[in-house]
């Protein structure tokens, strides 16, 4: 199973700040890497998806990078609506999908 | 317009069954891999099945592996996850999520959830 490692579990940011989320995976997935945004009380939404293509909808603030074991996820400018939690997830192998344990964006 | 919808949520006795429904419009299933996602009580996302465009690939976590089985029905386009041996650490939010082509690819549109409770 891959292990899929986020870091920090919790970042307290201002809004209009730039933020950088990071994600390990623990054997390479190559670019088979998306970023899911979880607001309060809603289901995920896709981010990012193969490391850096934003997907239909997503604001050019949104940025991804990586491959292979690190990957990153930038909001270059924070607004209100991105407090959330961030997840990362590996499909490269899908026996079994994994998600990394996710990463909370607080108001500072 | 992507639109999935679960129902079938509840609480249940730990040992018994429940089968979870989802139904999908603006696309058709044989088209896109579909998996299910749970989410226990303030936790993160878990993985628990999914089953390829074709209908003839399906894989588990290994925590429900002979307990849960994936379905669909092509004729209503809807999503099936049946439940058995229910456990306590099996309550959580379940999600229906559309897939790509095939199953190794990203999720691509969630469904808001129902939500499962085991407790006696």
């Amino acid at each position: 199973e891959i292990v899929m490692t986020q870091s920090p579990a919790t970042l307290a940011v201002s809004p209009g700040e730039r933020v950088t989320l990071s994600c390990r995976a623990s054997q390479s997935v190559r670019n088979n890497l998306a970023w899911y945004q979880q607001r309060s009380g809603q289901g995920p939404r896709l981010l990012i998806f193969g490391a850096s293509a934003r997907a239909t909808g997503i604001p050019a603030r949104f940025s991804g990078s990586g491959s292979g074991t690190e990957f990153t996820l930038t909001i270059s400018s924070l607004q209100s609506e991105d407090f959330a939690v961030y997840y990362c997830h590996q499909y490269d192998d899908w026996a079994p999908i994994t998600f990394g344990q996710g990463t909370r964006l607080e108001i500072k | 317009q992507v639109r999935l919808v679960e129902s079938g949520g509840t609480v249940v006795q730990p040992g018994r069954s429940l089968r979870l429904s989802c139904a999908a419009s603006g696309f058709t299933l044989t088209v896109s891999a579909m998996h299910w996602v749970r989410q226990a009580p303030g936790k993160g996302l878990e993985w628990v099945a999914v089953m390829s465009y074709d209908g003839r690939t399906e894989n588990y976590v290994d925590s429900v592996k002979g307990r849960f089985l994936i379905s669909r029905d092509t004729s209503q386009n809807m999503v099936f996850l049946h439940m058995n041996g229910l456990r306590l650490d099996d309550t959580a939010v379940y999600y229906c999520v559309r897939g790509g082509y095939g199953v190794s690819d990203a999720f691509y549109f969630w469904g808001q959830g129902t939500v499962v409770t085991v407790s006696s």
